[in-house]
């Protein structure tokens, strides 16, 4: 079956332009998380949906960073005035059953997006 | 999340053995270890999962050490296509507010011809 999609890939961006990444995650998964990637680094926790409802947003860099999933399937991470520090691979990850079921709860990831701000 | 630790890079021959390691001392009886690989420019890939006993698909075998505090990651037979950044985390499964994954840095293994 069909893997994460992220789109786009790639995208430059103007500092201070706001952003908008798309996240579609394996049909039927009720997780989704967001994650944060710079270069050399391992990725970073920013937000995680279960259905339609945002559990936890600890990770998210700052309130210039919005994440919605309003009909518990594909999710978007919002960038407003976009910063040069921004600049990024931008995961996403979803899993089949929520965190509180048993150890299948696998994430499977997307290919990321890219963000480069200027 | 127990910390672990990984040397940051390895080499392997295509065609032999790779085996990673990971350090893992201060792991809670609870507490799963877990491995993902990234493929350049790609996102990360789950590999394998234990708790204590050693697990094997068709991906990897799993080595946990009795004490649980250390393990391997045994690639059989390594190609080209291999080459990544291996990461070990260690978590709890289906454990609440332990959802996220944690990683690390890594280890970037490179397969040689």
């Amino acid at each position: 079956g069909a893997g994460v999609s992220q789109s786009p890939r790639y995208k430059v961006a103007k500092r201070g332009q706001d952003v908008a990444l798309r996240c579609d995650p394996i049909s039927g998964h009720v997780s989704l998380f967001w994650y944060q990637q710079a270069l050399g680094q391992g990725p970073e926790f920013l937000t995680y949906f279960q259905n339609e409802a945002q559990l936890d947003k600890s990770g998210l860099p700052s309130d210039r960073f919005f994440a919605e999933r309003p009909e518990g399937s594909v999710s978007t991470l919002k960038i407003q005035r976009t910063q040069q520090e921004d600049s990024a691979v931008y995961l996403c990850a979803s899993s089949q059953l929520p965190p509180r079921g048993s150890v299948t709860d696998t994430q499977y990831f997307g290919p990321g997006t890219r963000l480069t701000v200027l | 999340d127990a910390k672990t630790t990984q040397p940051p890079s390895m080499d392997c021959a295509e065609g032999r053995a790779a085996n990673l390691p990971c350090n893992h001392s201060t792991i809670s009886g609870n507490e799963y270890v877990y491995w993902y690989r990234q493929i350049h420019s790609q996102g990360p890939q789950y590999i394998i999962h234990g708790l204590k006993n050693n697990e094997t698909n068709e991906m990897a075998s799993l080595i946990i050490t009795e004490d649980r505090k250390s393990s391997t990651l045994i690639l059989p037979h390594a190609t080209l296509r291999d080459t990544a950044v291996y990461y070990c985390i260690v978590r709890v499964a289906g454990g609440g507010s332990n959802y996220k994954l944690t990683f690390g840095k890594g280890t970037l293994l490179t397969v040689n011809p």
